[in-house]
């Protein structure tokens, strides 16, 4: 099983900043990575697949970076509504498919 | 548009089964594979199951293997998940997913969610 770690588990950041989050594999996924985000009480919107591909209507300032075991999600400038929880999963070698644990970007 | 919609979740004692639906609509159903992802209580994310698009192939996670099985009804474009011998850790939401088709396995349509406790 592929182990996937997000971190930092929570993010303080000011509206405004630029936020990065990690996501590192127990081994290489190649690009087979995916993020998530998710709002307390909502279901988890696709952000980024093949680990730097824009999904469908995300904005332009997240972007997706890295190949193999270590993965970078980035916000160039937070807006209120990032803030939120996100997760990494791969889909590279499965089943299992597996998820990073989450970290959550808060207002600081 | 896509639409995923759970039922049949709620409060069950440890021990005993439930059944979770999911209708879909809006895609092609029998041409996708399908999910169950949950996520307990202020934790995070689990897949749980997949089933193939046809019905013949399943996977589970070692979690719920041997207690909980994943079909499918193509004519009725509903997913289901039987759970069985429910324990006080498979309480969690449970989401059906949908991918965008193999090797794409990410999730980019997710229903609403159903809520499952086991307690008693």
């Amino acid at each position: 099983e592929i182990v996937m770690t997000q971190s930092p588990a929570t993010l303080s950041v000011s509206p405004g900043e630029r936020a990065t989050l990690s996501c590192r594999a127990s081994q290489s996924v190649s690009s087979n990575l995916a993020w998530y985000q998710q709002k307390p009480g909502h279901t988890p919107r696709l952000l980024i697949y093949g680990a730097s591909t824009r999904a469908t209507g995300i904005p332009a300032r997240f972007a997706g970076s890295g190949s193999g075991t270590e993965f970078t999600l980035t916000i160039s400038s937070l807006q209120s509504e990032d803030f939120a929880v996100y997760y990494c999963q791969q889909y590279h070698n499965w089943p299992p498919l597996t998820f990073g644990g989450g970290t959550k970007v808060e207002i600081k | 548009q896509v639409q995923l919609v759970e039922s049949g979740g709620g409060v069950v004692q440890p021990g005993r089964s439930l059944r979770l639906s999911c209708a879909a609509s809006g895609f092609s159903f029998s041409s996708y594979d399908m999910y169950w992802v949950r996520q307990a209580p202020g934790k995070g994310l689990e897949w749980v199951a997949v089933i193939w698009y046809d019905g013949s192939n399943k996977h589970y996670a070692d979690s719920v293997k041997g207690r909980f099985t994943i079909s499918r009804d193509n004519s009725k474009n509903t997913l289901y998940l039987q759970m069985n011998s429910l324990r006080a850790e498979d309480t969690a939401v449970y989401y059906c997913a949908r991918d965008r088709g193999r090797p794409n396995n990410w999730f980019d349509s997710w229903g609403q969610g159903m809520m499952v406790t086991v307690s008693s």
